[in-house]
């Protein structure tokens, strides 16, 4: 099992509408978590962060948390066609100073 | 404030030479941390510092690979021997090492082509 697992996509979603995206992770002691947006050719860029269970609500952009699912999603609401990009979910694991970051999940917003 | 700042942005290079990355992060973080991507994958945990020491060399691939910080501030990643393996974008990140979470700010990353 991946310690952090993300369904590649792409995931497509008319302009406008709200784009879910999913992340999955192995190390129950996991503490933070965060999601990053990378543009084709460019470096990841932080979008938000969460450490707490339950929902960050950032611009558009809602994080949510659920240990006990060993669970965290994104939400983009009013989805534009600029929001096209892979997004990567990162986890700090337990007791270490490492991230591993999942292979990011593609999304297309339909214009 | 300036971001983290990676040189050179593109290197190429014969299988079996030696090549150095640079990364200069962002001013006052003590975090420093290195990956590499190569490409449909996520960002691969390579090294992480704290101040100049490295915390957590874990993710170096084998004794090819060798990072420093010597002053706590810009880092350098050493490849030696390398091989056609190795081309992949390298990435360095910095953070404040304070903050919780502890929120991580990419460089433009520099990508290697070994021929």
């Amino acid at each position: 099992q991946k310690e952090v697992e993300q369904n590649s996509g792409p995931l497509s979603v008319p302009e406008g509408a709200i784009a879910s995206l999913n992340c999955t992770y192995s190390d129950r002691g996991s503490q933070s978590f965060f999601w990053y947006r990378q543009y084709s050719g460019k470096s990841p860029e932080l979008i938000m962060s969460i450490y707490s269970n339950g929902d960050k609500e950032d611009g558009r952009f809602t994080a949510q948390l659920n240990k006990a699912s060993q669970y965290v999603s994104l939400l983009i609401r009013d989805s534009q066609p600029s929001d096209s990009a892979t997004y990567l979910c990162a986890v700090n694991l337990r007791g270490t100073y490492k991230y591993i970051f999942g292979t990011g999940t593609r999304l297309k917003v339909l214009a | 404030g300036a971001g983290v700042s990676q040189t050179p942005s593109n290197k190429v290079t014969e299988k079996g030479k030696y090549v150095e990355l640079r990364c200069d992060p962002i001013s006052g973080h003590t975090a420093l941390y290195w990956y590499r991507q190569s490409l449909g994958q996520g960002p691969e945990f390579l090294i992480y510092f704290q101040g100049t020491g490295a915390a957590d060399d874990s993710g170096l691939p084998n004794d090819r690979f060798f990072a420093v910080r010597p002053e706590g501030s810009v880092s350098t990643l050493k490849i030696q021997r390398t091989e056609r393996g190795d081309s992949a974008v390298y990435l360095c990140a910095s953070s404040s090492g304070t903050s919780r979470p502890n929120e991580q700010f990419f460089g433009p990353g520099t990508r290697l082509t070994v021929l």
